[in-house]
């Protein structure tokens, strides 16, 4: 059975760092491209970053470029993102996703976790 | 502001038939695919069409995508009471190089 387990998440003060990770089960991990989707509270669906199957391609949303960080380890099935300069408006439920495909232009998240909830207050 | 624009709202009675659009522009839905998503109140986002028009397995056949150049459907058939959820669309945009999402459409039978 395909699952994506996160964790990480917390409370933490404005300005401070958290590193979520996400680990995969149930699939040929290296196989796909991966993705972490935000979603504040009450808010809709936000895309974060994408990486493809080999890490070659990344990309970030303009809202966290310059401050998270995706990184994958295709031997320990784990996706990671590190978040810096965290503020207020990072607050939200942190889903990873597993795209269909290798390559990470795509948005067909086929598979997804429960989330881990980052609360960034003072 | 969402890149793609849904309807905030939609509703049905059970039986009927609703489409819920999904607009967008050249650089995302004019030259990429569309995947829609369903997500139940209090659980995570679920993938309902992908490729535009595809359903994955499991998916009942009441679920149906399209697409028209920078638009998109999603229609739903047969409308029962436990499609009541937010739907959103969803597709890569070549000019912010990263994925954009719909506001969110939520849908009450």
């Amino acid at each position: 059975e395909m699952q994506l387990v996160e964790s990480g998440g917390g409370l933490v003060q404005p300005g401070r760092s958290l590193r979520l990770s996400c680990a995969a089960s149930g699939f040929t991990f290296d196989d796909y491209a991966m993705h972490w989707v935000r979603q504040g509270p009450g808010r809709g669906l936000e895309w974060v970053s994408g990486i493809s199957r080999n890490s070659g391609s990344i990309h970030y949303a303009d809202s966290v470029k310059g401050r998270f960080t995706i990184s994958r380890d295709n031997a320990k099935n784990s996706l990671y993102l590190q978040m810096n300069s965290l503020r207020a408006e990072d607050t939200a439920l942190y889903y990873c996703a597993k795209s269909k495909r290798s390559i990470v232009v795509v948005a067909d998240f086929d598979y997804w976790g429960q989330g881990t909830l980052v609360t960034v207050s003072s | 502001q969402s890149v793609l624009t849904q309807p905030p709202s939609a509703s049905g009675t059970p039986g009927q038939r609703v489409t819920i659009s999904c607009s967008g522009s050249s650089s995302n839905i004019g030259s990429n695919t569309v995947n829609w998503y369903q997500q139940l109140p209090g659980t995570a986002p679920k993938l309902l069409i992908y490729n535009n028009d595809q359903r994955p397995s499991g998916v009942p056949d009441r679920f149906s995508g399209s697409k028209s150049g920078t638009s998109a459907s999603l229609a739903i058939s047969g409308l029962q009471s436990e499609d009541e959820a937010d739907y959103y669309c969803a597709a890569w945009d070549d000019s912010l190089n990263g994925v954009v999402f719909g506001g969110g459409t939520k849908l009450t039978v």
